[in-house]
């Protein structure tokens, strides 16, 4: 299980408060991704980034952020802008630029109090 | 962009019994096809994945198979136990700005009855 990390594991916002999920990565991995899933949606991407300082877009990005300072991190930020934050935040990671498997972290549960 | 569809939503199986779970995908140009398998609160882990230069792959009781003509594959599960129980998400690449990213399907709750 080791290589990917996230955390806190759990954590609760109250609403109009932003809050910053921690992602980390030991395997080298130029490539990190987030993903929100929510019951029955499956996973949803909502940034991605392929190489530092670059990140692009994913399906669902209104209301979150992030950055890309070192290889290892990818810091995601939910902010007030987000309308339905409470869900589960999945980091992954991955070798290169072509599809390659996808190592995941042990997610992190956000609840909006 | 990539569409990928997932059915059943639910599947519930004997012990012993087989299960098959089946993806459909858009994009023909498409040439990456994981399978990954997620227990309750836990993280989802790649359980097999197919590349399309082959139409069949097998892991001990884990095969997937691949149609590229109609476009969709499949992961088949024989002589299901119970820690087969979980959800398994299929997924299909997506190109972006010069790169990759992965679309994933619904997923499948499978259950296992001992």
């Amino acid at each position: 299980d080791g290589g990917i990390t996230q955390s806190p594991k759990y954590l609760f916002r109250k609403e109009g408060q932003n809050v910053t999920l921690s992602c980390e990565q030991n395997l080298n991995h130029d490539a990190m991704y987030w993903y929100r899933q929510d019951p029955g949606q499956g996973l949803r991407l909502i940034y991605y980034s392929q190489i530092v300082n670059d990140f692009q877009k994913g399906d669902i990005a209104e209301g979150y952020s992030v950055s890309r300072e070192k290889k290892e991190s990818f810091p995601l930020t939910v902010t007030s802008a987000q309308k339905n934050p409470t869900a589960f935040y999945l980091c992954a990671s991955s070798r290169g630029l072509a599809p390659n498997e996808q190592f995941f972290g042990p997610g992190t549960r956000l609840t909006v109090l | 962009g990539e569409n990928v569809e997932q059915h059943p939503s639910t599947l519930s199986v004997q012990e012993g019994d087989s299960a098959v779970i089946k993806c459909t995908y858009s994009d023909s140009a498409s040439n990456y096809f994981p399978w990954y398998k997620q227990e309750l609160g836990k993280r989802p882990q790649l359980i097999i994945d197919i590349r399309s230069n082959v139409g069949e792959k097998k892991d001990q009781r884990i095969a997937v198979t691949l149609n590229k003509t109609a476009k969709h594959f499949s992961l088949h599960i024989t002589e299901t136990q119970p820690e087969d129980s979980a959800v398994y998400f299929c997924a299909a690449p997506q190109r972006g700005a010069g790169s990759y990213q992965l679309t994933f399907g619904k997923g499948t709750k499978l259950s296992v009855i001992p």
